[in-house]
């Protein structure tokens, strides 16, 4: 079955630390991005990529990085500089004839303690 | 103002009701039009797809673009429980990928 998977599903950190959220497609998509959810709001864009190599940041970007040396794979890094990183994390994918189309994986929720 | 706006809720409704969900947004060049659902902590799947004006059925689920009006509607009809989720509205200009999201509307479906 072709989609995307993220992992963990749920994640806690101790404050400081750095932490690394898996995405992984197999869609075959040349586009990937990351955005937050907070209870209540909609979804705000971190980083995106449309190409191996090559991204972009979005909206609320300080204190992530991500790569994308594989088109398959595009991990974020959560780290220390983000103050308030308690959210839900989602990865999308999209490609082919429809570019605005975005597909999702099912989340990661972090949790800082 | 945000580019789309979109009442949170929650929309409570009984099953069998037609619902109403609706976003309405400022930016005219945009094209494409979206409606997501998301389960409760699941991740967004992608319900309807529009481009430009006009409507788009598909089960029960109907997209309506007002272009002119910069409004879009996803209507619901015999609602049920299991139609109980957030719906997220998003649109892009087209080509550059990026989407511009509402905050999602809550939906409950009551037996």
């Amino acid at each position: 079955d072709g989609g995307i998977t993220q992992s963990p599903k749920y994640l806690f950190r101790k404050e400081g630390q750095n932490v690394t959220l898996s995405c992984e497609q197999n869609l075959n998509h040349d586009a990937m991005y990351w955005y937050r959810q907070d209870p209540g709001q909609g979804l705000r864009l971190i980083y995106y990529s449309q190409i191996v190599n090559d991204f972009q940041k979005g909206d609320i970007a300080e204190g992530y990085s991500v790569s994308r040396e594989k088109k398959e794979s595009f991990p974020l890094t959560v780290t220390s500089a983000q103050k308030n990183p308690t959210a839900f994390y989602l990865c999308a994918s999209s490609g082919g004839l429809a570019q605005d189309e975005q597909f999702f994986g099912p989340g990661t929720r972090l949790t800082v303690l | 103002q945000k580019e789309v706006e979109q009442d949170p809720g929650p929309l409570s409704v009984p099953e069998g009701a037609i619902v109403s969900l609706n976003c309405t947004y400022s930016n005219s060049a945009f094209q494409y039009f979206m409606w997501y659902r998301q389960y409760s902590r699941k991740g967004p799947e992608l319900l309807m797809y529009t481009y430009s004006s006009g409507n788009k059925e598909d089960g029960r689920f109907t997209a309506q673009v007002d272009k002119s009006s910069k409004y879009i509607s996803l209507f619901i009809r015999d609602s049920q429980p299991s139609d109980s989720a957030t719906y997220l509205c998003a649109m892009s200009v087209g080509n550059n990928y990026q989407l511009i999201w509402g905050a999602g509307t809550k939906l409950i479906i009551k037996p």
